[in-house]
């Protein structure tokens, strides 16, 4: 089965300090990944994306991810949070081989501690 | 202005009722789908279409209906509006994976 997890659903950190959001997925396919930013009553933009060219992908606001396929993660990382960085995140998974179903992890929701 | 557009924005239903939100994207996109987010538990599709013409389920497909209109187009039907409908809906589009998705601003959807 398809799928992916965000293994944390809340996480803070103090601003200037770094930031880890954890995500895996499951599948039998070479997945195209992204991460998604909602701000509070916003949309949803997106962050960066991975679609089998370069593992690190960097993407708007200083945020970056690793596709490890040998660790099936897709962590986004920051290297100093700012306060503007409060907002939650989202993993999503597309199984492009298969399906053109993209599904959602739960969320992260990020608090940036003064 | 090019993206996906959502209407309405808000809308206070009576249990039982019928409704329609709307969706359409001017990026020549194929594939569009439509969400409910709820709080703790992501966004879960509802029903997507993969081009003009085709709609399949998704995670949550029960008491909703669609209709992929035309390429631009892609409604989603309540028929019979129950309080767990309560949630706000994204439709998103995209043509993919190498371009990302854009999704629509959402419609808070109150189900009383």
């Amino acid at each position: 089965a398809q799928s992916v997890t965000q293994l944390d659903s809340h996480v803070s950190v103090s601003e200037g300090t770094p930031v880890l959001l954890r995500c895996n997925y499951s599948s039998s396919y070479s997945p195209s990944l992204f991460w998604y930013v909602q701000h509070p009553n916003k949309g949803l933009q997106l962050l960066l994306k991975y679609t089998s060219a370069a593992t690190l992908v960097k993407g708007i606001n200083g945020f970056e991810a690793e596709f490890k396929k040998s660790e099936t993660s897709f962590h986004l990382t920051k290297p100093s949070a700012h306060m503007s960085d409060a907002a939650e995140y989202f993993c999503v998974f597309l199984n492009w081989a298969r399906d053109d179903k993209i599904i959602f992890g739960k969320g992260t929701r990020l608090h940036i501690l003064p | 202005n090019a993206g996906v557009t959502q209407t309405p924005k808000f809308q206070v239903l009576k249990t039982g009722q019928s409704m329609t939100l709307q969706c359409a994207q001017d990026m020549n996109h194929n594939s569009m789908y439509w969400y409910r987010q709820d709080p703790g538990m992501g966004l879960r599709l509802i029903y997507y279409s993969a081009s003009e013409g085709t709609t399949d389920k998704g995670e949550v497909p029960n008491g909703y209906n669609v209709s992929r209109l035309n390429k631009r187009e892609f409604s989603l039907r309540l028929e019979s509006a129950a309080p767990s409908q309560t949630s706000v809906y994204f439709c998103a589009s995209g043509t993919g994976a190498n371009y990302g998705y854009t999704f629509g601003s959402g419609t808070r959807l109150t189900v009383v």
